[in-house]
């Protein structure tokens, strides 16, 4: 079966530190992978994606496909990065994405 | 430039009434889908629809129903609304392939 797992449902830094949130997926093909963010009282909105591999606001991810892995990277947290950050993947096909269960990041001054 | 327009931000419904949540893009895409938003769960798709009076199940589809008679509106039905489905309802479109949805502002339903 299709699975997100993203283990930590919150992880908590200070400003400045690394920080990196966890996404593990299951799934036998080769899926396209996502990482949304919701800011407070704002939209779901896409952060990136891995077939770009660019880096927006700071933030890397790179697809391990040995250890079915997409996790999320920023050196230095901003406290402007606090937000729900969701893993996604889509198996192709029509095109449905599947969630993680997210994880909240706050970052304190 | 709002997209993608649920029709309410917040609703409040009695057990047992038909529910009626609202979706309507204007970029023309194809594919839409519905979501659920619960904490500690994320998101759950409920259902999804990739042309025109198409539909397809997502994960989660009992008790809801969808209705997608113009491209640009995408509407979910709760046959008879429960309290297990005080949820966010989270409306989204994208062109395929997928190269990232666009949501909408959301829509908070409470049963009581």
């Amino acid at each position: 079966a299709q699975r997100v797992t993203q283990p930590e449902k919150l992880l908590s830094v200070f400003k400045g530190a690394p920080v990196e949130l966890k996404c593990n997926y299951s799934y036998s093909g080769s899926p396209e992978l996502f990482w949304y963010v919701q800011y407070s009282r704002q939209r779901l909105q896409l952060l990136l994606r891995h077939i770009s591999r660019e880096s927006i606001k700071g933030f890397t991810a790179d697809l391990n496909k040995g250890e079915t892995s997409f996790h999320l990277k920023k050196p230095f947290a901003q406290e402007e990065d606090s937000a729900m950050y969701y893993c996604a993947l889509t198996p192709g096909g029509y095109n449905k994405l599947i969630f993680g269960a997210g994880t909240r990041l706050a970052v304190h001054p | 430039d709002v997209k993608v327009t649920q029709s309410s931000r917040y609703l409040v419904k009695r057990t047992g009434e038909k529910v009626f949540l609202e979706c309507v893009q204007d970029m023309d895409h194809e594919n839409m889908f519905w979501y659920r938003q619960d904490p500690g769960l994320g998101l759950r798709l409920i259902y999804f629809s990739y042309d025109v009076k198409m539909k397809e199940k997502g994960d989660i589809p009992e008790g809801y129903s969808v209705s997608r008679e113009k491209k640009e509106r995408f509407s979910l039905i709760l046959e008879s609304a429960s309290t297990n489905q005080t949820s966010m309802y989270l409306c989204a479109s994208a062109v395929p392939p997928n190269y990232g949805y666009t949501f909408g502002s959301g829509t908070r339903l409470t049963v009581v």
